[in-house]
C-alpha cells in the first residue's frame, strides 16, 4: 500500500510568489491534513479537510488555503510569500480523524522563500 | 490554550543507557496522547500512543504511560540502539486531527 505522497520534494521561491502544494493519501484515507515545521516555531497545526470539506483550521494568516478533490487528493496554496513562510510542510492523512486515530505522515515540501 | 511541553535536547546516550524523555501536556478536554519520531529526511512515524488515562502505549521497547493526575505522558526504553537516534515529538489529538505537538526532543545515540 503506498504512503502519503508529497510533491514536490523540494521548491525554492521568492518573496510576493504564490505556491501550491500537492498531497496525495494513503487510499481510501479521506482525512487530509495540513502542518507547517520550522526550526522556531515546531510543528503547527495548518488545516484539515475531510470529503472536500474544510473541518478544522489552525492560527494561520489567510494567505493560508487548501482544498481537497473528490478523490481525497489535497492541495495546499500560499500566497504573498513571505520569509518566514520558509518551512517543511508536511502532509498527514487518515480514515476518519478521529481522536484516537494514528496520522500517516509524508515526507514533506522543503519551501525555501528567498 | 492546549498545549505540549517536552524536556529540551539535544540528549546524548551511549548504545544500552535507559532513556527518558520527559513531556507534560495542558488540555482543557481529554485528549489523546501521541509520541511520533522523525528521522532524517522523513516524516513523522507514530511510535506509540495512549487514549485515555492509565492508558500505556508501548512499541520497539518504548512505553509511556498517560497519567492524567500529573498530566504527564513520558517516553522510556530501558535499553536505546544507535538506530534510536531520531527526534522524537509529544503531542495530544482531538478529532479532526487538530493536533499540538511539543517541540521536539533530539535523541543521539552514540556506540
Amino acid at each position: 500500500k503506498a504512503g502519503v505522497t508529497q510533491t514536490p520534494r523540494y521548491l525554492i521561491k521568492t518573496r510576493g510568489q504564490q505556491v501550491t502544494l500537492s498531497c496525495s493519501p494513503i487510499s481510501g484515507h479521506r482525512s487530509v491534513s495540513w502542518y507547517q515545521q520550522t526550526p522556531g516555531q515546531g510543528l503547527q497545526f495548518l488545516f484539515e479537510y475531510f470529503s472536500e470539506t474544510q473541518r478544522n483550521k489552525g492560527n494561520f494568516p489567510g494567505r493560508f488555503s487548501g482544498r481537497q478533490f473528490s478523490n481525497s487528493r489535497s492541495e495546499m496554496n500560499v500566497s504573498t510569500l513571505e520569509l518566514g513562510d520558509s518551512a517543511l510542510y508536511l502532509c498527514a492523512s487518515s480514515l476518519t480523524a478521529t481522536q484516537n486515530e494514528k496520522l500517516f505522515f509524508g515526507s514533506g515540501t522543503q519551501l525555501s522563500v528567498l | 490554550g492546549d498545549s505540549v511541553t517536552q524536556m529540551e535536547g539535544p540528549v546524548t546516550l551511549s548504545e544500552e543507557a535507559f532513556l527518558t524523555i520527559n513531556c507534560t501536556y495542558t488540555a482543557t478536554g481529554y485528549p489523546s496522547l501521541f509520541w511520533y519520531v522523525q528521522y532524517p529526511g522523513e516524516g513523522l512515524q507514530l511510535l506509540l500512543k495512549a487514549t485515555k488515562a492509565d492508558d500505556k502505549g508501548s512499541n520497539k521497547g518504548f512505553e509511556a504511560t498517560y497519567r492524567k493526575e500529573t498530566t504527564s505522558f513520558h517516553l522510556e526504553k530501558g535499553s536505546v540502539q544507535v538506530s534510536d537516534s531520531a527526534v522524537y515529538f509529544c503531542a495530544l489529538k482531538y478529532n479532526n486531527n487538530d493536533m499540538r505537538f511539543g517541540a521536539g526532543t533530539r535523541l543521539t545515540v552514540k556506540p
